[in-house]
């Protein structure tokens, strides 16, 4: 399998544009993740998925934000307008599946990442 | 709640050099643990796991065994080599059938030759 995709791998925009980031989870796999990743506040849980549907949103950081799974093998991750402040390292991770009741989950395989820019 | 809190970093080191990274959660119940590693410019990798209280996890030469009574899951390696260099993220995942994994700040060990 390749693994986790993700593209682009690098995004540089301006101010005010909207931003779109794609990623494909390894086939099979039921959770799908988007986290950020900043210096100053390290990795973020922005978003996850199960099976298509949207389990936690709690960590997406204002409105702008907004993410999609379409189908199984496919998720975007939207900022509209974006601003400089979004400049961060944006991941997607999928993961196969949980522990049994009463125990943690298994491990993320992540993507490499989208080094987004907003000037 | 559930969190994750590792030792401040930067940690530098001489090559062949004993590494510790301390490790401490806090959670509810049984939730897995995790080590990644991030190599610059690169995403998380797996480096090893740990599901229940005194299993130890090990990968090239990394080791972290599961203390539920110290609710502590600190990574050593005997002797590190220049290409450990990274950043090591612990991790925990919450029992209750999530998935999703909650994430300590990082620690960024440099190893000189």
């Amino acid at each position: 399998d390749a693994g986790v995709i993700q593209s682009p791998r690098h995004e540089v925009t301006e101010m005010g544009q909207e931003v779109t980031l794609r990623c494909k989870p390894i086939s099979g796999h039921d959770y799908l993740f988007w986290y950020r990743q900043t210096m100053m506040r390290g990795l973020e849980l922005l978003i996850y998925f199960n099976n298509n549907v949207p389990i936690d949103d709690s960590g997406m950081p204002e409105d702008r934000f907004s993410a999609k799974m379409p189908n199984a093998s496919f998720s975007t991750l939207k900022i509209q307008p974006s601003e400089p402040r979004d400049s961060a390292v944006y991941f997607c991770a999928s993961s196969p599946r949980v522990g049994r009741r009463g125990r943690g989950g298994t491990e993320a395989f992540f993507g490499q990442g989208t080094r987004l820019t907003v000037v | 709640g559930n969190s994750v809190t590792q030792m401040e970093g930067p940690v530098t080191l001489s090559e062949e050099a004993f590494l510790t990274i301390n490790c401490t959660y806090t959670a509810t119940g049984y939730p897995s643990l995790f080590w990644y590693v991030q190599y610059p410019g690169e995403g998380l990798q797996l480096l090893l796991k740990a599901t229940k209280a005194d299993d130890k996890g090990s990968n090239k030469g990394f080791e972290a065994t599961y203390r539920k009574e110290t609710t502590s899951f600190h990574l050593e390696k005997g002797s590190v080599q220049v290409s450990d260099s990274a950043v090591y993220f612990c991790a925990l995942s919450p029992p209750g059938n999530t998935g999703k994994l909650i994430f300590g700040q990082g620690t960024t060990l440099q190893v000189k030759p």
